[in-house]
């Protein structure tokens, strides 16, 4: 089945340490997004790519990297610059030729500890 | 860019209609409405989408007024596996495929 698998689900993550989340689809979709959701709040922009060695910065990217060196792949790093990284956070993917369209994946739990 | 704006929470009991509605006044001309479901711990779910007048499928109804300004979800029948979060996206156009999610409302349906 044609899906999104964003690994892991859970993540512990030190103080002061870089850590990476997973995302992969196998959609064939062309644009690949990373939000962030905090307790009881609203999904927030971090990256998203419309298409591969290409990305933008959504409206929180502070201490977030990506890449975008294959279609299917869309990793997102959490640097020990981002002050607050304990949330959700969702992958999603759209084909861009089908009315905008969202897939996402399952999130990935992060917690500072 | 498209803002939109949902009420924050709503009740309902099983068996009720449920209608929920997002205001965007500055909708643009190619920008289509969409609705998601989030259930705690898990991403979003497509519910519905529509460009203007009604879509209607197995799960909702979407009615978009003449000058698109708003729109609205309507549920019927909803059932306690309904309470959920729902959030209302609008395309946005002259900033690529940059989506932006509204608040979203909770909505809490019991027996």
């Amino acid at each position: 089945d044609g899906g999104i698998t964003q690994s892991p689900k859970y993540l512990f993550r030190k103080e002061g340490q870089n850590v990476t989340l997973s995302c992969e689809q196998n959609l064939n979709h062309d644009a690949m997004y990373w939000y962030r959701q905090d307790p009881g709040q609203g999904l927030r922009l971090i990256y998203y790519s419309q298409i591969v060695n290409d990305f933008q910065k959504g409206d929180i990217a502070e201490g977030y990297s990506v890449s975008r060196e294959k279609k299917e792949s869309f990793p997102l790093t959490v640097t020990s610059a981002q002050k607050n990284p304990t949330a959700f956070y969702l992958c999603a993917s759209m084909n861009t030729g089908s009315g905008y369209g969202y897939t996402f994946g399952s999130g990935t739990r992060l917690t500072v500890v | 860019l498209a803002k939109t704006t949902q009420p924050i929470s709503m009740d309902s009991y099983e068996g009720q209609e449920v209608n929920i509605t997002c205001s965007h006044n500055n909708i643009a001309t190619n920008d289509y409405i969409t609705w998601y479901q989030q259930f705690p711990s898990q991403g979003p779910r497509f519910i519905i989408q529509g460009y203007k007048t009604k879509v209607t499928n197995e799960v909702a109804s979407l009615f978009i007024p003449a000058d698109r300004k708003s729109s609205t979800l309507s549920l019927p029948r909803v059932s306690l596996s309904d309470t959920a979060v729902y959030y209302c996206l609008v395309a946005v156009t002259g900033g690529g495929n940059k989506l932006t999610f509204g608040t979203g409302t909770q909505l809490k349906v019991e027996l």
